[in-house]
């Protein structure tokens, strides 16, 4: 089956450093996601991309963050300047279609994020 | 609003102990449910779904029933594998949106 794929696995960054987070969406699809999950807590959303815009964003998708697509392949995420609260887990997904009552999501396998 | 609020871990079971991971949700409308899986070291896989009221899901020997009156969509195995040790995620999908709950980490035991 076709996977999307995230690099790094791992992440170790000072704060106040900038990040970018890599993933490879399956290549057919045209809505690209990014979820994180803070330790212990639940998987949240963060933003939603298609057609090279953002479709939608939570509200903790503030101005610290950016996504970008730059190649037709990549589908990145950007953290200017990190805080110790960025520490999560990081799932990049996508599908071929929006998130309807038929679509499931496509995930990657994370990348875990540290910020010292 | 929407939000799914599943039951806490972790988890420990003997092999082919029998398996339920509580999962209740609150949405607006009429969201289709879904139970994903987390080996250690992939990503989120889809394990089951249902679209509407009164349907089943299955996958695997995993089975969850869509109650709208309780607003409910539990998890089940009648018995579990070592190999199904992994995290559990139940998750809705509404408003063009999918909204998960914490997972719950299952282990299963020889």
């Amino acid at each position: 089956e076709p996977e999307v794929t995230q690099t790094p696995s791992h992440q170790v960054t000072q704060m106040g450093q900038e990040v970018i987070l890599r993933c490879v969406p399956i290549s057919n699809h045209l809505y690209f996601y990014w979820y994180r999950q803070i330790l212990g807590q639940k998987v949240e959303f963060l933003v939603s991309f298609y057609n090279n815009e953002i479709s939608e964003k939570s509200e903790i998708f503030d101005d610290q963050f950016s996504v970008e697509r730059p190649d037709g392949s990549n589908f990145t995420l950007k953290i200017r300047s990190t805080k110790l609260e960025d520490s999560a887990m990081y799932f990049c997904a996508s599908t071929q279609d929006r998130a309807t009552t038929n679509e499931k999501l496509f995930f990657g396998s994370g990348t875990q994020l540290s910020v010292l | 609003g929407n939000s799914v609020t599943q039951m806490e871990g972790p988890v420990t079971l003997s092999e082919e102990a029998f398996l339920t991971i509580n999962c209740t949700y609150t949405a607006t409308g009429y969201p289709s449910l879904f139970w994903y899986v987390q080996y250690p070291g992939e990503g989120l896989q889809l394990l089951l779904k249902a679209t509407k009221a009164d349907d089943k899901g299955s996958n695997k020997g995993f089975e969850a029933t869509y109650r709208k009156e309780t607003t409910s969509f539990h998890l089940e195995k009648g018995s579990v594998q070592v190999s199904d040790s992994a995290v559990y995620f139940c998750a809705l999908s509404a408003s063009n949106q999918f909204y998960f709950g914490t997972g719950t980490s299952l282990t299963v035991i020889p």
